[in-house]
């Protein structure tokens, strides 16, 4: 089946300081690939997304490259601020084949800190 | 435009009681999600409907868990009886097109 690898965390990271969270998946042909982001008390948030190989989503100053060759979708900021504390989801949308249907899959998160 | 609205944000049950969590997604989606979110952990997709069919139960617990989506729109997600290792957030999501929208959850505390 379909499934998403994602670093463990936590993270902890200074204000401006570069951030990458590595996301790597399995699955048959051409996923759909998401970043989701959940803040504290809140629901999932669609952060940003890449629907073909090399395609690159950006939002809110993230940004992360559908890596075919690799099988990854890492996530990287330049600078990130006490504002970007959260939970990060790697995920993709694609068939699986044992249940026969699509199925949009979650990594298991990884928790980010930034201090000032 | 409204989200997904989840009901109730809290639960908490003791053990062998029946509970149920409501939800009722964006107008217009025809993608219905159920997962549960254990502590720590990504969402686990329990059910998925198109319109009112589920057309993926594969990881629902079939002899205590059941749903239903009426008339294609809103859904109800049941336990009964919950279990201990029920407890987590229940998430509800709906999908039309690439991006799925999530609910804020329901926390179940089974006890």
């Amino acid at each position: 089946g379909n499934s998403v690898t994602q670093m463990e965390g936590p993270v902890t990271l200074s204000e401006e300081a570069f951030l990458t969270i590595n996301c790597t998946y399995t699955a048959t042909g051409y996923p759909s690939l998401f970043w989701y982001v959940q803040y504290p008390g809140e629901g999932l948030q669609l952060l940003l997304k890449a629907t073909k190989a090399d395609d690159k989503g950006s939002n809110k100053g993230f940004e992360a490259t559908y890596r075919k060759e690799t099988t990854s979708f890492h996530l990287e900021k330049g600078s990130v601020q006490v504002s970007d504390s959260a939970v990060y989801f790697c995920a993709l949308d694609r068939m699986n084949s044992g249940a026969g249907s699509y199925q949009l899959t979650f990594g298991k998160g990884t928790k980010l800190s930034v201090i000032p | 435009e409204a989200g997904v609205v989840q009901s109730p944000r809290y639960k908490i049950i003791e053990k062998k009681q029946p509970v149920a969590f409501w939800c009722n997604p964006i107008s217009g989606h025809n993608t219905l999600y159920w997962y549960r979110q254990n502590l720590g952990q990504g969402p686990e997709l329990l059910i998925r409907y198109e319109n009112e069919e589920a057309v993926d139960d594969s990881q629902l617990p079939k002899d205590r868990f059941s749903a239903e989506r009426l008339k294609g729109v809103d859904s109800t997600l049941k336990i009964q009886p919950a279990e201990l290792g029920d407890s987590a957030v229940y998430l509800c999501a709906s999908k039309q097109g690439f991006e799925a929208f999530f609910g804020q959850g329901t926390r179940l505390t089974v006890v």
